[in-house]
């Protein structure tokens, strides 16, 4: 059981790039979600998704898209990277008892 | 809007002594996380609080939550260097689409 999996753990773009941070998890969770953190301002959510074909916005979701075609994969997709998406980016899942599993994180850094 | 308050934001504290962490919240909540994160590593459960009144409890921390008082707190006793990282609440909202919303952080460097 690896839980959330995160690929890559690191990761430079330059400005206009775009690319696809991957998540996975099989603990057959229903609700994943992406998460960014910035030094000094918690972890703000990005998109969320509740079931697969089943995706929603969250405090932050300009410049990233996501999909959820599987019960086990949430990809993150940044369109067209800029410098303020730098940042680390976790992906959760949630099991039915409400207790929420991080991956291990991707750090991103646009140029 | 919804707002999740930590204070203090740093805390320096010598081993041994007691402190407690606080976590305010704006709105309505069913339930209250504490999570843990060492640097460059990602975040650790350590509690979930589901109803008024929880209180939990590992080994020199022990969580509660006052749903009325909107107010959750995390109490460290005894302090050893080991508990140094980085403490964070995040309310669940169900209006909210049960989004976790995070306060910003408690920094807690304990000293030996």
């Amino acid at each position: 059981n690896a839980g959330v999996t995160q690929t890559p753990k690191f990761q430079v773009l330059k400005t206009g790039q775009s690319m696809t941070l991957q998540c996975a998890q099989d603990m057959n969770h229903e609700y994943m979600s992406w998460y960014r953190q910035d030094p000094g301002m918690g972890l703000r959510l990005i998109h969320y998704s509740v079931g697969a074909g089943i995706t929603d916005q969250g405090e932050v979701p300009n410049g990233y898209n996501v999909s959820r075609s599987t019960t086990e994969d949430f990809p993150l997709r940044l369109l067209s990277a800029a410098p303020s998406q730098t940042s680390v980016y976790f992906c959760a899942s949630r099991d039915r008892v409400q207790e929420q599993y991080f991956g291990p994180g991707t750090r991103l850094t646009v140029t | 809007e919804l707002k999740v308050e930590q204070n203090p934001l740093f805390l320096s504290m010598q081993e041994g002594k007691n402190y407690t962490i606080y976590c305010n919240y704006s709105t309505t909540s069913d339930r209250l996380y504490w999570y843990r994160q060492d640097p460059g590593k990602s975040l650790e459960s350590l509690f979930v609080l589901l109803s008024n009144g929880a209180v939990k409890q590992e080994g020199r921390l022990m969580a509660s939550l006052d749903t009325k008082a909107r107010l959750s707190t995390l109490h460290i006793t005894a302090a050893v260097h080991d508990l140094s990282a980085t403490y964070f609440c995040a309310v669940d909202i169900v209006e909210y689409g049960n989004k976790l919303v995070f306060g910003a952080g408690t920094i807690l460097r304990v000293k030996s």
